[in-house]
C-alpha cells in the first residue's frame, strides 16, 4: 500500500524561484493537509482541504498557493521562494469531514532556497 | 504562544524499562489528544489517541493518560524496546487542525 506519496524529496531552489510540491493518496480520504516542520518546531499547517473542492488557511499560509485537484491529489506552490520557506514539508491526509483524527503522512520533502 | 508544549527535548531510558513522555497544553477547547512517533527520513506514524471524555487509554505497550484539570498529558511505554527511539510528538485537535508540540526524542539504551 503506497498510502500517502509525496514528490520530489529533495529539492534545491534558489531565491525567487517557483515550484510545485505534489501530493497524492489512495485511502479514498475526504480530507488532506500541507505542514511544515521546522528544527525544534512541532508541524506547523499551511492549507488543509477539507474536502474534494475546497481549500482553507492553515496557520502559516503566507507565500504559498494550493490546488485540490481530485480527492487523490493535493499540490502545494511557492510562486516565490524566500530563504525561510527552507523547511521540510509534509502532506497528510485523513478520512473524517469534521474532526480530525488519525492523519497520515507521507515521507516529506526536504527544501532549500538559497 | 506555543499551545501545545512538550518541554523535554530529549529522554534516555534503559531498555526495559519505563518511558514516560510528557506533554502540557493551555487551549481548554481542545478535545482530542493523539501522539505520533517519527523515525529520520519520514514522515510521523500516528501511534495512539485519547479523547477528553476519557483519561486513560491503552493499545499494548502504549498507554495515555490525560489529566484535564491539569492540562496534561502523558505517554508510557512499558517496557520499552530499542525500536521505540525516535522523535515524538504530542498534538491537540482543534476542528481539522492539529497543534502540534515540538516532539521529544527518547532514546532507548540497550
Amino acid at each position: 500500500n503506497a498510502g500517502v506519496t509525496q514528490t520530489p524529496k529533495f529539492q534545491v531552489l534558489k531565491t525567487g524561484q517557483s515550484m510545485t510540491l505534489q501530493c497524492a493518496q489512495d485511502m479514498n480520504h475526504n480530507s488532506m493537509y500541507w505542514y511544515r516542520q521546522d528544527p525544534g518546531m512541532g508541524l506547523r499547517l499551511i492549507y488543509y482541504s477539507a474536502s474534494e473542492g475546497t481549500t482553507d488557511k492553515g496557520e502559516v499560509p503566507n507565500g504559498y498557493n494550493v490546488s485540490r485537484l481530485n480527492k487523490r491529489e493535493f499540490s502545494l506552490r511557492l510562486e516565490s521562494a524566500a530563504p525561510s520557506q527552507t523547511s521540510v514539508y509534509f502532506c497528510a491526509s485523513s478520512e473524517g469531514r469534521g474532526r480530525l483524527t488519525e492523519a497520515f503522512f507521507g515521507q516529506g520533502t526536504r527544501l532549500t532556497v538559497v | 504562544d506555543q499551545q501545545v508544549k512538550q518541554n523535554s527535548p530529549s529522554l534516555s531510558v534503559q531498555e526495559g524499562r519505563i518511558s514516560i513522555l510528557n506533554c502540557d497544553y493551555t487551549n481548554s477547547m481542545f478535545d482530542y489528544f493523539l501522539w505520533y512517533k517519527k523515525y529520520p527520513a519520514e514522515g510521523p506514524t500516528f501511534l495512539i489517541s485519547i479523547s477528553s471524555i476519557k483519561d486513560k487509554n491503552e493499545d499494548g505497550r502504549f498507554t495515555v493518560f490525560l489529566n484535564k484539570s491539569a492540562k496534561h498529558l502523558s505517554l508510557h511505554i512499558v517496557p520499552s524496546q530499542p525500536g521505540d527511539s525516535a522523535v515524538y510528538f504530542c498534538a491537540a485537535s482543534a476542528g481539522y487542525q492539529l497543534i502540534w508540540g515540538a516532539g521529544t526524542k527518547l532514546i532507548i539504551k540497550p
